[in-house]
């Protein structure tokens, strides 16, 4: 198994707190992403990092923030939860861009209630 | 746009074969992949198209053509456990940035 580790693995939080999801990994890739899938919607990219302190913005960033301050540790913010955020979040590294070969880990399910 | 097309539902029987198409728009386009996703399990790389042709993993390949915006994954001598949700995914850009398609959810039946 690639090593990354999202944490928590499940969540549940109330409409309009702050929530952080970690994403960690050991292999000193490169490239991090930050995805949520939702019943048919695939899934779509919140946020990708392709290096320390070097983020940008996927296709569903609104109410979402990241922060890439070391190699190994990859953070999703909402500032303020909403229902509509409730979905599953997944985090995927990447080493090379070569061949977009990228390894995801196991989710964290967030519940907004 | 960054939007890429695929069919959202395939149905086969075992041991047959089965393509799923993906369409997708060209800015920053470098190269197509393909992933799997079984039912709450987390999605997995299959293959990587950077250029035009095909390539060959075991029972899948997968295929790219830049001039049409096309690609397809190909999965021979099907098997129930191929039962799984399939992405294609466009690498966009020189900072990899990695886009999935809808998804085509195939059914293997006996």
């Amino acid at each position: 198994d690639a090593g990354i580790t999202q944490s928590p693995r499940h969540k549940v939080t109330e409409t309009g707190t702050p929530v952080t999801l970690r994403c960690h990994q050991t292999e000193n890739h490169r490239y991090m992403y930050w995805y949520r899938q939702d019943p048919g919607h695939g899934l779509r990219l919140i946020h990708y990092s392709y290096g320390v302190k070097d983020t940008d913005k996927g296709e569903v960033s609104d109410g979402y923030s990241v922060s890439r301050s070391k190699t190994e540790d990859f953070l999703l913010t909402l500032e303020s939860a909403t229902s509509s955020q409730t979905s599953v979040y997944f985090c995927a590294i990447g080493k090379e861009s070569t061949n977009t070969e990228a390894f995801f880990g196991q989710g964290t399910r967030l519940t907004v209630v | 746009g960054q939007s890429l097309e695929q069919p959202s539902e395939v149905t086969a029987v075992e041991g047959a074969i089965v393509q799923i198409n993906c369409t997708y728009q060209t800015s920053g386009f470098y190269g197509l992949s393909w992933y799997q996703q079984h039912d709450g399990g987390a999605p997995t790389f299959l293959s990587y198209n950077g250029l035009d042709g095909l390539e060959e993993t075991g029972r899948f390949s997968s295929f790219l053509s830049r001039s049409d915006s096309y690609g397809y994954l190909l999965l021979q001598e099907l098997q129930m456990k191929d039962s799984a949700s399939y992405f294609c995914v466009s690498q966009r850009g020189a900072t990899n940035k990695l886009i999935f398609g809808t998804g085509t959810l195939l059914a293997v039946q006996p």
